[in-house]
């Protein structure tokens, strides 16, 4: 069965700083891969997503992946966070592409001024 | 151009009850996904519809149930409510399954 771990529950970071956030799957082969944001009161919206070719997959808002298949990661960066960028962050894979994702627990993003 | 819309927002129940909640898909999309979200976890995947059938289904016992409308909107049902079922529901739709999923604001169901 497929897996998706993210370490870190909550994160913060200073605006203008840097971000990364971890994403570990458990698969044999090589899932699709999605990152997704939730803001408060709000439905999941996709930041982008991984099927093949291009390891550093770039997506919406300024946020960028890199998919590490020796490590089993697929990592989200952006260079400068903004106070807007606060928000819960999910990780989540999917064996066949067919729409049936598994989901990581989500890292709560706090940005501060 | 509406995206997802599900109602109602929020929702209050019993023990024992049965509910019923409601997605519009996005115009244009034929494949809606429901997902339960309890607090402080991930979405987990419930089932799929298209065509107006099942085509997946996850770890769900049959309480859960749905249905899909030929106008692609689509309902999920829960039978006999548990606390255990007080969550955000999310709906998911897209043109196909393979296709990016967009998903509605949720409704948010408590069970006293």
């Amino acid at each position: 069965a497929q897996s998706v771990t993210q370490p870190d529950i909550h994160i913060t970071v200073s605006e203008g700083a840097s971000l990364e956030l971890r994403c570990n799957y458990s698969y044999g082969a090589t899932p699709y891969l999605f990152w997704y944001v939730q803001s408060p009161g709000q439905g999941l919206q996709l930041l982008l997503k991984y099927f093949s070719g291009d390891t550093l997959v770039q997506g919406i808002k300024g946020f960028e992946a890199e998919f590490k298949r020796s490590q089993s990661s697929f990592n989200l960066r952006k260079p400068s966070v903004h106070w807007s960028d606060a928000a819960e962050y999910f990780c989540a894979v999917d064996r066949t592409n067919a729409g049936k994702s598994t989901f990581g627990d989500g890292t709560t993003l706090t940005v501060k001024p | 151009d509406a995206g997802v819309t599900q109602s109602p927002t929020h929702l209050i129940k019993t023990r024992g009850q049965q509910v019923t909640l409601r997605c519009s898909p996005k115009s244009g999309h034929d494949t809606v996904s429901w997902y339960q979200q309890a607090l402080g976890q991930g979405p987990q995947f419930i089932f799929q519809y298209y065509e107006e059938e099942e085509r997946q289904r996850g770890n769900f016992p049959d309480r859960f149930s749905g249905h899909q409308f030929p106008n692609y909107s689509s309902e999920l049902n829960v039978n006999a409510l548990l606390l255990g079922d007080s969550a955000l529901y999310l709906c998911a739709s897209s043109l196909g399954s393979r296709e990016t999923q967009y998903f509605g604001p949720g409704t948010r169901l408590l069970v006293l």
